[in-house]
């Protein structure tokens, strides 16, 4: 069974711009979560979709988005890039919903802001 | 306020030592507990889990962890170390009367010859 698969790996941007990561789950997992993984701020919950509706929203200004798919797929957003913006972000899914999921995360995307 | 705390930043063992990685939450009730690990460059790996039952459970790669609700404790241990153990260490906690899952910022390991 395929992992999660989070697009691109890497990205440099520049202040200002925006930029779209993308993930696709396991294969029957529903669930969707997004993380922001930084030195200082360690993993920080972004936000949960569950049957393209989100479920759950960490304390992230408006500029961080995301959506789902029908098929589980998951995009995030992030729009006027600023140089805190710059992180790791895992993507995790699991098969349905709440605290009690394990969660099966990817690799990240590497986003850099210059 | 929902917490969870790893009191080790970075841990050096020997490669055949015993391991012993701490985590200490705050919560009301009896959460749902959890040991991750990332190696360098790749996401989060699920080592073991507790909901309830036994305290004492179980992983992949030969860990296990012990809950103890009187330290609101959930360490995990290794009898012996190997250098592929070297790694970065999260315990994560989730809440059902917070809705999420809270992780702790970490225990990097590393393991010399």
């Amino acid at each position: 069974k395929a992992g999660v698969t989070q697009t691109p790996r890497y990205l440099i941007k520049t202040r200002g711009q925006q930029v779209t990561l993308s993930c696709s789950p396991i294969s029957g997992h529903r669930s969707v979560s997004w993380y922001q993984q930084t030195p200082g701020q360690g993993l920080q919950f972004l936000f949960e979709y569950f049957s393209e509706t989100q479920r759950n929203k960490g304390n992230f200004p408006g500029r961080f988005s995301g959506r789902q798919f029908s098929n589980s797929r998951s995009e995030m957003n992030v729009s006027t890039l600023e140089l805190g913006d710059s992180a790791l972000y895992l993507c995790a899914s699991s098969l349905g919903t709440g605290v009690g999921q394990p969660q099966h995360f990817g690799d990240g995307t590497r986003l850099s802001i210059l | 306020a929902q917490s969870v705390t790893q009191p080790d930043i970075h841990i050096t063992v020997s490669e055949g030592a015993s391991l012993e990685l701490r985590c200490n939450y705050s919560y009301g009730a009896t959460p749902y507990l959890f040991w991750y690990v990332q190696s360098p460059g790749q996401g989060l790996q699920l080592l073991l889990k507790y909901f309830s039952g036994d305290t004492l459970v179980q992983g992949i790669k030969g860990f296990e962890a012990e809950f103890k609700r009187s330290q609101s404790s959930f360490n995990l241990r290794k009898p012996s170390v190997h250098w592929s153990d070297a790694a970065e260490y999260f315990c994560a906690v989730g809440s059902t009367s917070y809705d999420k899952v809270i992780f702790g910022p970490g225990t990097s390991l590393s393991v010399i010859p």
